[in-house]
């Protein structure tokens, strides 16, 4: 059973305008949750992350929402550069053990 | 700063080889340490986490077996390689502590392995 999901494989935004990546989870127990972002044939690299005390994170052009509720994460980039072209994870920990459960990822491409 | 290197970054290898990817983090002490594998098209899959030298924890059977004979270094092993043994394999690093479960994992470059 796939407890954390992103269901858009890929997304194809124009420079400038704001991608947003989206990521839900199932399981109630997860309090933590992050973004990371990935080149190919290159380690996933650590964007950004939310605690469950929080619905929204923000870091330079890279923001997290939270939506607890709905069990739903998102992440906006505004404006989006061409460099920002690569595949984004999601992933959630239960805080009890500090694994990471990992979405399927998707492949974000900013056209110039 | 903390730095985390993994070799080889790719590797070929015949079914029914032994198996040996090396993950040393410098840097930073008692980390927890983490082995995952990305099948193509998919997901980072949890193979293996350490919370210290000789506490490893498997998380899915498999043909694989991991050591960490020093604080600092994690050791992906298999005795004999089977086709499915195919992936990206990445090695992590988190802090540890009172709240190591809120710290971001960071990972490797990943070794590419192929069976043949």
């Amino acid at each position: 059973d796939q407890q954390v999901k992103q269901n858009s494989p890929s997304l194809s935004v124009q420079e400038g305008r704001i991608s947003i990546l989206n990521c839900d989870y199932t399981n109630s127990m997860f309090d933590y949750f992050l973004w990371y972002k990935k080149y190919p044939a290159e380690g996933p690299t650590f964007l950004i992350s939310i605690s469950s005390i929080k619905d929204k994170n923000e870091d330079g052009r890279f923001t997290v929402f939270l939506n607890k509720s709905a069990k739903h994460l998102s992440l906006h980039i505004v404006p989006s550069q061409p460099g920002d072209s690569a595949v984004y994870f999601c992933a959630a920990s239960d805080g009890n053990t500090g694994k990471l459960i990992f979405g399927q990822g998707t492949t974000l491409q900013v056209k110039p | 700063s903390q730095t985390i290197h993994q070799w080889p970054a790719t590797l070929v290898q015949p079914v029914g080889s032994p198996l040996s990817l090396e993950c040393t983090v410098e840097g930073t002490s008692n980390p927890n340490l983490y082995w995952y594998r990305q099948a193509a098209g998919r997901g980072l899959q949890l193979l293996f986490y350490s919370i210290g030298i000789d506490q490893i924890s498997s998380e899915v059977p498999q043909n694989l077996s991991a050591s960490r004979p020093q604080d600092r270094q994690f050791i992906l092993s298999s005795k004999k390689l089977l086709l499915s043994d195919s992936g990206f394999y990445l090695c992590a690093w988190s802090g540890t502590g009172l709240s190591s479960s809120n710290q971001p994992q960071h990972f490797g470059d990943g070794t590419r392995l192929s069976i043949l």
